[in-house]
């Protein structure tokens, strides 16, 4: 089955704490992409990937790292959270040109 | 800084109704998607029209497109409870060259009265 998946599915961390939300993708994709959506503000873009070893920063990238060593994995690296980044977090994945994106089932994070 | 805005930000209609979802954006785009989103889970891919196309149809579901209002709307005839959730419409903006970038609204809260 094509899917997206991302782990874990429930995230609650202190401040500080360095975490990692990782992303996989089946469907040999080379665009992936991260989203954070927050009440209010729909849908913002963090970081995407063209392809192996090629990442660019979205709309909302502070605070956040990512890299893709491995086509089909793309995961997501909090360096030191914030409560700010108390978040529902959902990765992305599309084929070639302007296609429709397949997402994962969301990460919800809370840090305190 | 978000380019599709949706219209309403909610609509509660009964069951056999149908709903009509209006989406604007702000500049010119290759395509334009519409996404649902059951409670706290997943977007999921509705349909895409291009910005050659005026109509689109799918079940259910029709999607037009001006491009000259920069303004799509999707409608869902003869709703059912399990159409309940968000709407979400995504602009994938005319770059030059290949890109998935997609810019998505706040998307319309729908509630299905059975």
């Amino acid at each position: 089955e094509a899917q997206v998946t991302q782990n874990p599915r429930y995230l609650i961390t202190v401040t500080g704490k360095k975490l990692t939300v990782t992303c996989s993708q089946n469907m040999n994709h080379e665009y992936m992409s991260w989203y954070r959506q927050d009440p209010g503000l729909g849908l913002r873009q963090i970081y995407y990937s063209m392809n192996v070893e090629v990442t660019d920063k979205g709309d909302v990238p502070e605070g956040y790292k990512v890299s893709r060593k491995e086509k089909r994995n793309f995961p997501l690296i909090l360096e030191s959270p914030s409560p700010n980044q108390t978040s529902l977090y959902f990765c992305a994945s599309g084929g070639q040109g302007r296609s429709p994106l397949h997402f994962g089932n969301g990460t919800r994070l809370t840090v305190t | 800084s978000q380019q599709g805005e949706e219209d309403p930000q909610a609509l509660s209609i009964q069951e056999g109704e149908n709903a009509t979802m209006n989406c604007s954006y702000k500049t010119s785009i290759n395509n334009l998607q519409w996404y649902r989103q059951n409670s706290g889970r997943g977007l999921v891919h509705l349909i895409l029209i291009r910005s050659n196309e005026r109509e689109k149809h799918s079940g259910r579901l029709r999607v037009t497109l001006d491009t000259s209002k920069k303004s799509s709307s999707l409608l869902i005839t003869a709703s059912r409870a399990a159409d309940t959730a968000s709407y979400f419409c995504a602009t994938a903006p005319n770059y030059g060259g290949a890109t998935n970038k997609l810019i998505f609204g706040t998307g319309t809260l729908l509630a299905v009265q059975p």
